[in-house]
């Protein structure tokens, strides 16, 4: 089954500095796959997605990901990081197909961004 | 243009009692999916609804979860008989077609069993 793996479940960070947040997924053919951001006591926010065409994906709030084929990664990156940012971020993965598709998401990966 | 709407936000219920969970989707999304969330483990897919369909309710649990999307008026996801390991965060989502194309969530309900 497909699936996706958040290698690290905290990150803190410094204010300004560049954040990368990783996220490999299960091989298939084809990969649709997503960002989301929840912020504390919150629902979840698409961030970006990834269906096809140009393998960096720019998204809301200054974020970018980046499809790897060969490496099987989607991984989030911003430049320079605001303590706004604080939050938990999720990559997901669509599975399944022919009218019984669905989202499956990683465990999470808690950004603490600090002044 | 209103996002997807579920309430209550909080809801305190005793050991035995029933809950009642309610998600009104996006106008024009007919696709309704349910997720529960525990701390450290992420989002856990529950069941997908379309209209007065069940699609896929792979992720509920065999006994005391039901869930349901009539025709008019919102979805409800119920459980009865609650019990203390049932508390946590539950979210809804919705999207027009696909889900392929993304969700729209719901701000959740948290629910405590005491």
């Amino acid at each position: 089954a497909q699936s996706v793996t958040q290698l690290d479940s905290q990150v803190p960070v410094f204010e300004e500095a560049p954040v990368e947040l990783r996220c490999n997924y299960s091989s298939s053919v084809s990969v649709y796959l997503f960002w989301y951001v929840q912020y504390p006591n919150q629902g979840l926010q698409l961030l970006l997605k990834y269906l096809s065409g140009s393998t960096l994906v720019k998204g809301i709030n200054g974020f970018e990901a980046e499809f790897n084929k060969s490496q099987t990664s989607f991984h989030l990156r911003k430049p320079s990081v605001h303590i706004s940012d604080t939050a938990e971020y999720f990559c997901a993965v669509k599975v399944g197909q022919g009218g019984s598709e669905k989202l499956v998401f990683g465990k999470g990966t808690k950004l603490t961004v600090n002044p | 243009n209103a996002g997807v709407m579920q309430n209550p936000r909080h809801l305190v219920r005793r050991r035995g009692q029933e809950a009642r969970l309610r998600c009104s989707p996006v106008k024009g999304h007919s696709h309704v999916y349910w997720y529960r969330q525990l701390p450290e483990e992420g989002l856990k897919f529950m069941v997908y609804l379309q209209k007065e369909n069940i699609i896929d309710e792979s992720g509920m649990p065999k006994e005391r979860f039901s869930a349901e999307f009539p025709k008019e008026g919102p979805s409800i996801l119920r459980i009865q008989q609650v019990v203390r390991g049932d508390s946590a965060a539950y979210f809804c989502a919705s999207s027009r077609g696909s889900a392929g194309y993304g969700y729209t969530f719901g701000s959740g309900t948290r629910l405590t069993v005491v």
